[in-house]
Formats: structure tokens, sequence, C-alpha cells
């Protein structure tokens, strides 16, 4: 079974600052890697996608990056803003399981003006 | 718009007494989910579907059914033998190919009272 481990659990950040979150899994037979934002009482929204043939993907001041053979993928955001403030949560779908999703246990962020 | 609906957004539950959860989607897509996620936790897998007339036990399915008689609806029932339903539930659901996301509902909120 593929376990999905995100390090730290909470991380608060001044405004502005750069910042990276981490993102491990045990099974590196992966078909893509997933992160999204959950804001509190919401449901999750889809941040980034990495086909598990790509080594990154970029969305304005984020930028995912995945190794499959190390097991892990992190979460960069440039330039932090209180409205990024959020749980952010990794998943992946395991190759020859079908459509099964595993997803962490998530990193609060809160963003301090 | 496309996109999932959850309904109820907030539901009590009595003691002995099953309720359902609604999930409906306009994408056309295949493949649907519910996944269950307690306070300060990931989201933990309890059925889904590949397609109509079918669907797969998760990590957490027992006290919970399902039907998908119709490709955009996948409800979930909260059977009485589910003995700490409360949670936040989320549908989700995604395309064929590993290049598709996985969209997700607003959620719902289910308390035991």
């Amino acid at each position: 079974k593929q376990e999905v481990t995100q390090i730290p659990a909470a991380l608060s950040v001044p405004e502005g600052e750069n910042l990276v979150l981490n993102c491990s899994f045990t099974d590196s037979a992966i078909y893509n890697l997933q992160w999204f934002r959950q804001d509190p009482g919401k449901g999750l929204t889809s941040l980034l996608l990495i086909q598990s043939s790509q080594r990154e993907q970029t969305s304005g001041r984020l930028n995912a990056s995945l190794d499959k053979s190390s097991g892990r993928s992190t979460l960069y955001i440039a330039a932090s803003q209180p409205g990024d403030s959020a749980t952010y949560l990794c998943a992946n779908i395991l190759g020859g399981t079908g459509n099964q999703f595993y997803f962490g246990t998530g990193t609060s962020l809160t963003v301090i003006p | 718009d496309g996109g999932i609906t959850q309904s109820p957004k907030y539901l009590f539950r009595k003691e002995g007494q099953n309720v359902t959860l609604s999930c409906e989607q306009n994408l056309n897509h295949d493949a649907m989910y519910w996944y269950r996620q307690d306070p300060g936790q990931g989201l933990r897998l309890i059925y889904y579907s590949q397609i109509v007339n079918d669907f797969q036990k998760g990590d957490i399915a027992e006290g919970y059914s399902v039907s998908r008689e119709k490709k955009e609806s996948f409800p979930l029932t909260v059977t009485s033998a589910q003995k700490n339903p409360t949670a936040f539930y989320h549908c989700a659901s995604r395309g064929t190919g590993t290049k598709n996301t996985i969209y997700f509902g607003e959620g719902s909120w289910l308390t035991v009272v």
C-alpha cells in the first residue's frame, strides 16, 4: 500500500518569504502526482498535476517538482501572501491499481502579514 | 458551469439513523470517488466507481454503501453500522487517462447528535 507523508505538518512564515512544502511516498511506480489546496471547511482545489514522465510543473508563483527515484515531490511557493494561507495536500495514483488516489495528511500554512 | 455538486452542506444524524449524501457531476467523468476526512487528517477512500453499475470498496468502506445507477450521480449512504460518522465527506470525479486531474466538490459536514 502506498504511504504518503507530508512534512512539516504546519508552517508559519512572514509575508514575502519563499517556502517549500515536502511530500514523500513509498512506492515510486506512480502515474502522476497532484498538489491541492484546501481552505477551512471547503473542498480541495487542484493546483498542479505532474505526470510520471515529467520533472516539474509551474503555475504563477507555484512550482512543483517530482523525483520518482527518491519518492519525493516539492511544492515551491514564491513571494508568499496572506491569501496563500491554507492546507496543502499532495496525492498520487499508482500504476496498475486503477483510479485510486493516495493522499498525504497535508501541511497547514499560515502567512503572517 | 461544469462541476461537482454535493448536498447537503451540513447534515445531522441521530443515533441509529441512515443518511444519504448526494453527489452529482456534469463533467462527463467516468470515475467517481467518496473520501472521508477527519479533523487534522488526510483523506481516506470510502468507495470509488469507474463505470456505471460498478463500484469498489476503499480502505474504510465498513458502515457505508453507494450506488452508481447513472454516470453523473454517486450517492453515499452512511448507515447505522458506522459507529463514528462525524467527519467531512468529499466527493470527487475524474476523466479516464493518466493526464486527467481529479475534481472535488465543496464537501459535506456530517455530525452525529
